[in-house]
């Protein structure tokens, strides 16, 4: 069973371009979502974490919750070459012992060109 | 220390031997975890540890997995009779509360690249 679904990519954006990358999940008890930064070769690196409807801004990073879509976004502004990488999508587990683990989905491969 | 410190970095052995992987997490977190890589999937849940004890081994594949944290800092992840399916990457993470509470996010490490041949 897929927890968290991830658009396959892989997406490509010209520098300074808006990059959108979205994520859907499963389980409508979830109530934590986060996004992480993984370039190639290295460890998932948190960018965002959101728990609440609506949108959180942090520099030039944008996540989107629409928990009644089951569906959560991260908007990359002003997109630079260093953004390339994949980016993966976790939701927390929300049953009983399953609340410490993150699912995570495939992850989507962003590549900004110059 | 500073980061989520993982050893080896690297391992390559061979099918049916044994192999520890070894994860010492930030200072003062209590709880740790264990996730595995496949090329081109996302990390996939092993176990959690809160304190000393294991509070999920559910997603641990097979009784050829297991792993401890006797003191509640250190944790080793052990393989036995490995097969060249095990192949991955082995990333340890940890956090200062229980992943449950709100908001509470998990550090990664480097990742443990283990190749079975």
């Amino acid at each position: 069973q897929k927890e968290v679904e991830q658009n396959s990519g892989p997406l490509s954006v010209p520098e300074g371009a808006i990059a959108s990358l979205n994520c859907t999940y499963s389980d409508r008890g979830s109530q934590s979502f986060f996004w992480y930064r993984q370039y190639s070769g290295k460890s998932p690196e948190l960018i965002m974490f959101i728990y609440s409807n609506g949108d959180k801004e942090d520099g030039r990073f944008t996540a989107q919750l629409n928990k009644a879509s089951q569906y959560v976004s991260l908007l990359i502004r002003d997109s630079q070459p260093s953004d390339s990488a994949t980016y993966l999508c976790a939701v927390n587990g929300v049953r009983g012992s399953t609340l410490g683990r993150l699912y995570f989905g495939r992850g989507t491969q962003l590549t900004v060109w110059p | 220390g500073a980061g989520v410190s993982q050893t080896p970095s690297n391992k390559v052995t061979e099918k049916g031997k044994y192999v520890e992987l070894r994860c010492d997490p930030i200072s003062g977190h209590t709880a740790l975890y264990w996730y595995r890589q496949s090329l081109g999937q996302g990390p996939e849940f092993l176990i959690y540890f809160q304190g000393t004890g294991a509070a999920d081994d559910s997603g641990l594949p097979n009784d050829r997995f297991f792993a401890v944290r006797p003191e509640g800092s250190v944790s080793t992840l052990k393989i036995q009779r490995t097969e060249r399916g095990d192949s991955a990457v082995y990333l340890c993470a940890s956090s200062l509360y229980p992943q449950k509470s709100p908001g509470n996010t998990i550090y990664f490490g480097e990742g443990s690249w283990l190749t079975v041949v």
